[in-house]
């Protein structure tokens, strides 16, 4: 299984929105509702920003949403602060297995 | 607040083994399935294993790399997860997540990593 396709680095002014690709196949993401999406600070475990696409889990700012379309999935920031400075994975099951994204890293302007 | 804590990383020579334990707190453990992720120095995520509860049968799955030589069990009367590795290779240098699936497809909850270095 191949890792799923990112941008290697998206960067934004306080204030902006940005927003992240994530290239999938037939066979992860465009065959599931389960897309997810992780925050990565320096140092730092990951943490769950979003879950089956777009469900955000509590407690998580509502800055966050995700989306799909086919093969691409994508993670929006609005309102950039600098605390989003980090490292953002995607992750797509597919059958028995998941599959990561190449990892961005979001640095704010 | 759900606590997932990792031991027994550290230090091993190629072709050696090693087990992690990932202890649970204030998470269902008997409910949950469990999962482990590993990221190389300097590198991305990727996922390794997960298991099942009992009551959906308690059996694994695997990601090819590791597949036949790492094994995922559960003690659910210790809320401890484990990662058995055998025949450890430089390139399983890493640090490994314990994780807690929720609702299956996607990881809820992580814990602080264990960092397992295969070197001559």
């Amino acid at each position: 299984q191949s890792a799923l396709t990112q941008p290697a680095s998206v960067s934004g002014s306080p204030g902006q929105s940005i927003t992240i690709s994530c290239i999938g196949t037939s066979s992860d993401v465009g065959s599931y509702n389960f897309v997810s999406w992780y925050q990565q600070h320096p140092g730092k475990g990951p943490k769950l920003m979003i879950y089956e696409v777009t469900k955000r889990p509590s407690g998580v700012s509502n800055r966050f949403s995700g989306s799909k379309s086919g093969n691409t999935a994508s993670l929006t920031i609005s309102g950039l602060q600098a605390e989003d400075e980090a490292d953002y994975y995607c992750c797509s099951y597919a059958t028995n297995s998941y599959v990561f994204g190449t990892g961005t890293k979001v640095t704010v302007l | 607040e759900v606590q997932l804590v990792e031991s027994g990383g550290g230090l091993v020579k190629p072709g050696g083994s090693l087990r992690l334990s990932c202890e649970a707190s204030e998470l269902t453990f008997t409910n949950a399935w469990m999962s482990w992720v590993r990221q190389a120095p300097g590198k991305g995520l990727e996922w390794v294993g997960r298991i099942r509860n009992r009551r959906e049968g308690g059996t694994a799955d695997y990601a090819t790399p590791v597949k036949g030589r790492f094994t995922i069990s559960r003690d659910d009367s210790r809320d401890t997860l484990y990662l058995q590795m055998n025949s450890l290779k430089t390139e399983d240098t890493a640090v490994y997540y314990c994780t807690a699936l929720g609702d299956r497809e996607y990881f809820q909850y992580w814990g602080q990593g264990a960092l397992v270095t295969v070197s001559s």
